[in-house]
């Protein structure tokens, strides 16, 4: 099977502008998390989608929102962009197909944002 | 409030030596914990994983052992190889509800392995 795919892989912005970012899981898998990574604050969870609803969502600001679409791809997007949402950008998919082993995620390769 | 810590922000040993990661966490409803090993501008890679009513599972070279009681858990890698090499991060979710889709993660820890 092939694994999760992110695009685009490298991004720069500037303060003010918006940003779409895409997630493909891997076939078969439902759920989509999505997480921020930054030297700082480490690994940090966003928000999750199941079957095209949020069910889970971090603690971050209303300018992060997402989406997942009918045949589980998802997009995040950031609106006005501040020089602290540079970040590695992190999307993992899992089957939640029962039990424990469920939940285990694996990763997309991620996308490098950059705010100017 | 970081439920999940990894206290070691490295680790170095030689190559064929064992490397033990640690991390501990305090919350009780985590009731699934994972490994993933990740190189500098790429995405996390699943290694291991135990569930909390095991003690114990291998996969290879890699042992993850969990102790409740004193809510800790660690990764037995044996033997180390140069392509160990890596930071290394401890995850942990709980059971439904807000949990859904949510892994915890600890700060990570930077094994070099040396020939």
């Amino acid at each position: 099977k092939a694994g999760v795919t992110q695009t685009p892989r490298y991004l720069i912005k500037t303060r003010g502008q918006q940003v779409t970012l895409s997630c493909s899981p891997i076939s078969g898998h439902r759920s989509v998390s999505w997480y921020q990574q930054t030297p700082g604050q480490g690994l940090q969870f966003l928000f999750e989608y199941f079957s095209e609803t949020q069910r889970n969502k971090g603690n971050f600001p209303g300018r992060f929102s997402g989406r997942q679409f009918s045949n589980s791809r998802s997009e995040m997007n950031v609106s006005t962009l501040e020089l602290g949402d540079s970040a590695l950008y992190l999307c993992a998919s899992s089957d939640e197909s029962g039990g424990l082993e469920g939940d285990t995620q694996y990763f997309g390769p991620g996308t490098r944002l950059t705010v100017l | 409030d970081q439920q999940v810590k990894q206290n070691s922000p490295s680790l170095s040993v030689q190559e064929g030596r064992i490397s033990i990661l640690n991390c501990d966490y305090t919350n009780s409803m985590f009731d699934y914990f994972l490994w993933y090993k990740k190189y500098p501008a790429e995405g996390p890679t699943f290694l291991i994983s135990i569930s909390s009513i095991k003690d114990k599972n291998e996969d290879g070279r890699f042992t993850v052992f969990l102790n409740k009681s004193a809510k800790h858990l660690s990764l037995h890698i044996v033997p180390s190889q140069p392509g160990d090499s890596a930071v290394y991060f401890c995850a942990a979710s709980g059971a439904g509800g807000t949990s859904y889709g949510k892994l915890t993660f600890g700060q990570g820890t930077i094994l070099t392995v040396h020939p």
